[in-house]
C-alpha cells in the first residue's frame, strides 16, 4: 500500500527566505507526482506535475524534484512571500492517487 | 469559468438525514472522483468513475453511494448521515491520472 509522508508538518519562515518542503513515498511504482497548494477553506490548486521519467519541473519561483528510486520529492520555493502562506500537498499517482497530509507554511512579513 | 463546480458549499445535517452532494465539470473529462479530507488524514478516495456509466469504490466507500449521471455530473449521496461523515468533500476530474482539477469543496457537519 502506497504511503506518502510530508515533512515538516508546519513551517514558519520570514519573508524572502528560500525554503524546501519534503515528500516521501513508499512505493516507487508511480506514474507521476504532483504538488498542490491549498488555501484555508478552498480547494486544491495544482502547482507542478512531474512525470515518473522526469527529474524536476520549474514554474516561476517553484522548483520540484523527483528521485523515484529513493521515493523522495522536494518542493523548493525561492524568495518566499506572505502570499505563499498555504498548505502544500504532495500526491503520487499510479492506479490511484495517494495524498500526503501536507505542510502548512506561514511566511511572516 | 471552466472547472469543477460543487454544490452546496456548506451543509449541516442531523444524524440519520440524507443528502446528495452535486459535482459538475465542463472540461470534457472522462474520470471523476470524490474525496473526503479530514484533519491529520489527508485526502481519501471515496468513489471514482473512470467513464460515463461506470463507478468503483475507493478507500472509504462505506456509508456513501454515487451516480455518474452523464459525462459532466457525478453525485455523492449519504443515505443516513452519521457524525463520522463530518468532513470536507472534494470532487475532482481528469483526462489522465495526476492531472486532476479539484472543486472548491463542500464542508459537511453532521450533528
Amino acid at each position: 500500500k502506497q504511503e506518502v509522508t510530508q515533512i515538516p508538518a508546519a513551517l514558519s519562515v520570514p519573508e524572502g527566505e528560500n525554503l524546501v518542503l519534503n515528500c516521501s513515498f513508499t512505493d516507487s511504482a508511480i506514474y507521476n507526482l504532483q504538488w498542490f497548494r491549498q488555501d484555508p477553506g478552498k480547494g486544491l490548486t495544482s502547482l507542478l506535475l512531474i512525470q515518473s521519467s522526469q527529474r524536476e519541473q520549474t514554474s516561476g519561483r517553484l522548483n520540484a524534484s523527483l528521485d523515484k528510486s529513493s521515493g523522495r520529492s522536494t518542493l523548493y520555493i525561492a524568495a518566499s512571500q506572505p502570499g505563499d502562506s498555504a498548505t502544500y500537498l504532495c500526491a503520487v499517482s499510479y492506479q490511484k492517487v495517494t495524498f500526503g497530509i501536507g505542510t502548512k507554511l506561514q511566511v511572516i512579513p | 469559468n471552466a472547472g469543477v463546480t460543487q454544490t452546496p458549499k456548506f451543509q449541516v445535517l442531523k444524524t440519520g438525514q440524507s443528502m446528495t452532494l452535486q459535482c459538475a465539470q465542463d472540461m470534457n473529462h472522462n474520470s471523476m472522483y470524490w474525496y473526503r479530507q479530514d484533519p491529520g488524514m489527508g485526502l481519501r478516495l471515496i468513489y471514482y468513475s473512470a467513464s460515463e456509466g461506470t463507478t468503483d469504490k475507493g478507500e472509504v466507500p462505506n456509508g456513501y453511494n454515487v451516480s455518474r449521471l452523464n459525462k459532466r455530473e457525478f453525485s455523492l449521496r449519504l443515505e443516513s448521515a452519521a457524525p463520522s461523515q463530518t468532513s470536507v468533500y472534494f470532487c475532482a476530474s481528469n483526462l489522465k491520472p495526476g492531472t486532476s482539477t479539484f472543486g472548491s469543496g463542500t464542508r459537511l457537519t453532521v450533528v
